[in-house]
């Protein structure tokens, strides 16, 4: 079965503040692939990252990064130094061979981050 | 840069009324797809669609639900007799191939069911 846990279901950040969401997958997959997406207030979603199985290395985009470590099936996702526009449900999704076409979302983290 | 775009953004319906929601995918894309997230929930895939056929559906999309790619740049969700739990964002999706690669998201479409 292929699962996501996001833990956290609310975190509130100062301004400037590093925040780290946290999400864990199951699958019993060797190739999958993990993403992140960002929905605002306003509803959409914002697509932020996608990560495959075979490749570990951290990455980093601007004030955003994300840990990726199979050993512990965790894919974090850290926004350094943040923002008031960061405020939003941030959702960690999963896709395998044996979900086919479909994303499984795990049930999002809602940031606040106060001014 | 290239999106995809759902209409409405918000429909308010009767519950048993039909609806029908719209996407337009983006044009060089293959594969698309319909989520669903009830208020404050996560997303929750509905139904794929390549090839002009339902490639994949989950237990949620069942007979009520439809779905149709009428023309080339049109890909719609039919809910036939609307209750009042199907009230949600429902998120239109396409990509160039299978999970693989990323899906990119619609604005989605607020449906209350009253």
């Amino acid at each position: 079965a292929q699962k996501v846990t996001q833990a956290q279901t609310e975190i509130s950040v100062v301004e400037k503040e590093d925040v780290t969401l946290d999400c864990v997958y199951e699958t019993r997959d060797t190739t999958y692939y993990l993403f992140w997406y960002k929905q605002p207030p306003s509803g959409e979603l914002v697509f932020l990252i996608r990560r495959n199985s075979f490749d570990e290395q951290n990455e980093i985009s601007g004030r955003y990064s994300w840990n990726f470590q199979k050993s512990t099936s965790s894919f974090n996702f850290t926004i350094t130094a943040s923002q008031v526009v960061d405020s939003a449900v941030y959702f960690c999704a999963l896709s395998d061979t044996n979900t086919g076409n479909q994303f499984y979302f795990g049930t999002g983290t809602s940031l606040t981050v106060i001014p | 840069e290239p999106e995809v775009t759902q209409t409405p953004s918000h429909q308010v319906t009767q519950m048993g009324q039909e609806v029908i929601l719209r996407c337009v995918p983006i044009s060089n894309h293959l594969y698309f797809y319909w989520y669903r997230q009830i208020l404050g929930q996560k997303v929750e895939f509905l139904v794929s669609f390549y090839n002009n056929e339902i490639s994949e559906k989950s237990e949620i999309f069942d007979d009520q639900f439809s779905v149709e790619r009428p023309d080339g740049s049109n890909f719609t969700l039919k809910i036939r007799s609307t209750k009042l739990e199907d009230s949600a964002m429902y998120f239109c999706a396409s990509g160039w191939g299978s999970s693989y690669n990323e899906q990119f998201f619609g604005p989605g479409t607020r449906l209350t069911v009253l």
